[in-house]
């Protein structure tokens, strides 16, 4: 089964304007990490912001903000105030830290456009 | 500065040929991981390492092989059993494999089969 669920292909943002891609997540574990990667059409993988499990508070950096839903098991990046630069694919990826701790799972990814 | 450095950028196969990308670290990382990206798709796990003459199978390690001799480097060889390689094959790094950090990556290999 499927462990992260982007159902978001392609994406498109005005400049300026906050968006929203979601993810959601499968685990049994109750200690876990969530991550949101970038990667530009260059190829590499940029780390964004981290998230996890026990965190009470939603994880923040500059621009992105990560809306951590538990119950939902929802871990959505919000990017606000778009950039030209923000075009990129994302990954949401998930690290479970009982039964699959060494390694990172990653979701199938969203496509966004900012447009000017 | 450290980070990690992935060897060719591009690099061609011809059918029946073994190939190896090269990733070398000087993050002092412990565990390093080898994904495989096709167009479109996610990544997927193709082997890792968590420590020095260790490593583990992923989820398509299937015409693929590593070693870890050394902490710092984790070469992949795309064998001639790996029946369709073309692919965008990354290499990541990460602290401590059991600890709740993330990645860092190298900037990529593309591998096309001609």
């Amino acid at each position: 089964a499927q462990k992260i669920t982007q159902t978001q292909p392609g994406m498109f943002v005005q400049e300026k304007e906050a968006v929203t891609l979601d993810c959601t997540y499968d685990t049994s574990d109750q200690s876990y990490g969530l991550f949101w990667y970038k990667q530009p059409s260059s190829g590499e993988m940029i780390f964004l912001i981290y998230q996890g499990s026990y965190d009470e508070q939603n994880a923040t950096e500059g621009r992105y903000s990560l809306n951590f839903q538990k119950a939902r098991k929802s871990a959505n990046l919000v990017i606000s105030a778009s950039q030209l630069g923000d075009s990129a694919m994302y990954f949401c990826a998930m690290r479970e830290l009982e039964t699959s701790y060494d390694k990172v799972i990653f979701g199938p990814g969203t496509s966004l456009s900012v447009i000017p | 500065d450290g980070g990690i450095t992935q060897s060719p950028k591009y690099l061609f196969r011809k059918e029946g040929q073994n190939v190896t990308l090269s990733c070398e670290q000087n993050l002092n990382h412990d565990a390093m991981y080898w994904y495989r990206q096709d167009p479109g798709q996610g990544l997927r796990l193709i082997y890792y390492s968590q420590i020095v003459n260790d490593f583990q199978k992923g989820d398509i390690a299937e015409g693929y092989s590593v070693s870890r001799e050394k902490k710092e480097s984790f070469p992949l060889t795309v064998t001639s059993a790996q029946k369709n390689p073309t692919a965008f094959y990354l290499c990541a790094s990460s602290l401590d494999s059991g600890q709740s950090y993330g990645y860092t990556f190298g900037s990529g290999t593309r591998l096309t089969v001609v």
